[in-house]
């Protein structure tokens, strides 16, 4: 019941914009978002509730689908930083475990 | 404010031998989880502990067992190590509330020879 993210993989020179999707086949109460880069620990970006409040970044944005148990990460004129691999989180309505999705290398190129 | 440390940040084991990783959360943070990462893939749940109870535990045997400590430290231990115990075990903490994010810690590798 891992979720299921895409793309799996992407290349983007700076300044273009990206967005990865994330799909679960469960109900969701919430979605978390990381990303983490090269032996470093996954750094927090945004949580999106169900009920929609959204916590996070300023400059980081994302929506999520309750009735489809989807989310999507929106990442804006992109800068060399924003590189690494990109994790959603889903926490389903009685558990409070955070099961995570398989990832999204994200690389950013002059 | 200092975030989650772990420790050790490397190690290395022998098949059948027993590991100890420590793990202290972020100031004011009250649960820890913890979670095994295999290289290219995505952190798996071990488990939880809040009130030094294990909340939720994941697919992982017996052989994994943890404990927290009521200054919400927590350890992970575990047993009878096998060649597929490789990999980055990350420590996790947050508040029990569910509505906030995650702070991870930076990893202990453990490799199994």
């Amino acid at each position: 019941q891992q979720p299921v993210q895409s793309p799996q993989a992407v290349i983007l020179r700076e300044g273009e914009d990206a967005v990865i999707n994330c799909s679960s086949s469960k109900a969701l109460y919430s979605v978390h978002w990381y990303r983490q880069k090269h032996g470093e620990a996954p750094v927090f970006l945004m949580i999106l509730l169900k009920g929609g409040e959204q916590k996070g970044h300023e400059k980081i944005s994302a929506s999520f689908n309750e009735k489809k148990q989807q989310s999507s990460l929106y990442l804006t004129a992109s800068q060399l930083s924003y590189s690494g691999t990109y994790f959603c989180g889903t926490r389903g309505g009685g558990g409070n475990k955070l099961t995570f999705g398989t990832g999204t290398q994200l690389k950013v190129e002059l | 404010d200092a975030g989650v440390t772990q420790s050790p940040t490397h190690l290395i084991k022998t098949r059948g031998q027993q590991v100890t990783l420590r793990c202290s959360p972020k100031s004011g943070h009250d649960t820890v989880s913890w979670y095994q990462q295999a290289l290219g893939q995505g952190p798996q749940f071990i488990f939880q502990y809040y009130e030094e109870e294990e909340r939720q535990r994941g697919n992982f045997p017996d052989r994994f067992s943890g404990h927290q400590f009521p200054n919400y430290s927590s350890e992970l231990n575990v047993n009878a190590l096998l060649l597929g115990d490789s990999a980055l075990y990350l420590c996790a903490s947050s508040l029990v509330d569910r509505r906030q994010g995650y702070t991870f810690g930076s990893g202990t590798r453990l490799t199994v020879v």
